[in-house]
């Protein structure tokens, strides 16, 4: 199984704060992306990132990949309590044109 | 707005008895997705669609069945829902399989 596994499964923080979440997968990928979730809802889009790329920045998200030690981080900065949610990394397989798989994601938590 | 919507937002059914839930985009997007998604965990890729073509996950139960009678539309069938099978069903959509998924609020299935 590709499937990504993220560090840490939960993250406390005050608000103001910065949070890094990173995720692990096992198999070449053709690009990873993260997600954000917020309680009973959807997943929202957040960050594509290619295999050829190494760092995307949007907004007050930045993502790194590293394909050498097959991991990716995700860094939100000045966190605000709307950043509660759960954040998930998802990867393609380096065939291109596949379906994503979803890692464990990080419960994400911003106290005012 | 393009966007994904799915209906109803909660379903209540009995043990036993089929259920349907629905999708619709207006994005035109080539590939939809349907995830099943428990408690604190990540979303399980059930089946997708690429345009007509059917891809069942091979660990999918065949109490589950999908239809995807045009581009805009696609449903998920319980043929008789077990107390497992309550969850948050999600669908999703992308122009091509393995690049950004768009997804539907979800439908939240309680089965009594």
């Amino acid at each position: 199984s590709q499937q990504g596994e993220e560090d840490p499964q939960a993250l406390s923080i005050q608000e103001g704060e910065n949070a890094t979440m990173n995720c692990s997968y096992k198999t070449s990928i053709n690009n990873l992306q993260w997600y954000r979730q917020n309680s009973g809802r959807g997943l929202v889009h957040l960050i594509l990132i290619r295999s050829n790329e190494r760092e995307k920045h949007s907004g007050r998200l930045r993502v790194t990949l590293d394909t050498s030690k097959k991991s990716s981080s995700l860094l939100i900065t000045a966190s605000r309590a709307a950043d509660t949610a759960s954040y998930f990394c998802a990867t393609e397989g380096n065939f291109g044109n596949e379906k994503l798989t979803f890692g464990t994601g990080t419960r994400l938590t911003i106290i005012p | 707005d393009a966007m994904v919507i799915q209906n109803p937002r909660y379903q209540v059914t009995q043990f036993g008895k089929p259920v349907t839930l629905s999708c619709s985009q207006t994005l035109n997007h080539n590939v939809m997705y349907w995830y099943q998604q428990k408690s604190s965990q990540a979303p399980k890729l059930l089946f997708h669609y690429y345009d007509k073509d059917f891809n069942n996950e091979a660990d999918t139960p065949d109490n589950f069945q999908s239809r995807r009678p045009n581009t805009s539309f696609c449903f998920l069938d319980i043929r008789s829902p077990g107390l497992g099978d309550a969850a948050m069903y999600l669908c999703a959509t992308s122009l091509l399989a393995g690049e950004t998924q768009y997804f539907g609020p979800g439908t939240r299935l309680l089965v009594l």
